[in-house]
């Protein structure tokens, strides 16, 4: 099947600061990638849609200033917490999914904590 | 898009055949059920999808009856491996474009 790939797998930062995390679809080129935030014990919650050449399309209730996602090539989408806090550390995952194919594929997530 | 509503949790051992079961009441003539299996700290994974009667791949097999209300994932003979959420999805595969919202989902627990 296709692959994602995020990174990085996981992240450590202080509070105040800003951090990236990328996406790649490795063999196929995707318009379109998503990204979703996973507390513990909890399940998936999609945050937005990633455009490639456009903006990205925010679910209800998530920060666009806070969560910003650039999606500048095919493969590549990246999505940058700014000025993250601790109540921002949580698991990050982005997914795409292959031109003609009807499955989701999805990164190895980012594990982000915040101090 | 349909809710569904899926056991919070099953128990197997071994070597059992599993049946988790998916009710989406909801659901809409174009919409499709997905299942996804996602292990602790790692993105999920596909593992099947059908709109009808039944579907089987060399993972599993899906389950849906006349009236498409319900599902039914089935593992069978599960190894420990196998411990992992398992997530039923409803949707329309055309519009979503790969957006997906995910329920509570089961966790299953395989014991030797």
């Amino acid at each position: 099947g296709a692959v994602v790939s995020q990174h990085p797998s996981w992240v450590i930062c202080k509070s105040g600061t800003s951090v990236k995390i990328e996406c790649r679809s490795l063999d196929f080129q995707a318009t379109t990638m998503f990204w979703y935030r996973q507390f513990p014990k909890q399940s998936l919650m999609l945050m937005a849609t990633s455009n490639e050449g456009s903006k990205a399309t925010y679910e209800q209730g998530v920060e666009k200033d806070k969560f910003l996602i650039n999606h500048a090539s095919l493969t590549l989408s990246t999505l940058t917490v700014t000025s993250a806090h601790p109540e921002d550390s949580s698991f990050y995952i982005c997914s795409a999914r292959e031109p003609g194919n009807t499955e989701a594929f999805f990164g190895q997530g980012t594990r982000l904590t915040v101090v | 898009l349909a809710k569904t509503t899926q056991p919070i949790s099953m128990d197997s051992y071994e070597g059992q055949e599993v049946n988790i079961t998916c009710s989406h009441n909801n659901i809409a003539t174009n919409d499709y059920i997905t299942w996804y299996q996602q292990f602790p700290s790692q993105g999920p994974r596909f593992i099947i999808q059908g709109y009808k009667t039944k579907v089987t791949n060399e993972v599993a097999s899906l389950f849906i009856p006349a009236d498409r209300k319900s599902s039914t994932l089935s593992l069978p003979r599960v190894s420990l491996s196998d411990t992992a959420v398992y997530y039923c999805l409803v949707g329309d595969r055309g519009s979503t474009l790969g957006r997906l919202y995910f329920g509570r989902g089961t966790q299953l627990t395989v014991w030797p």
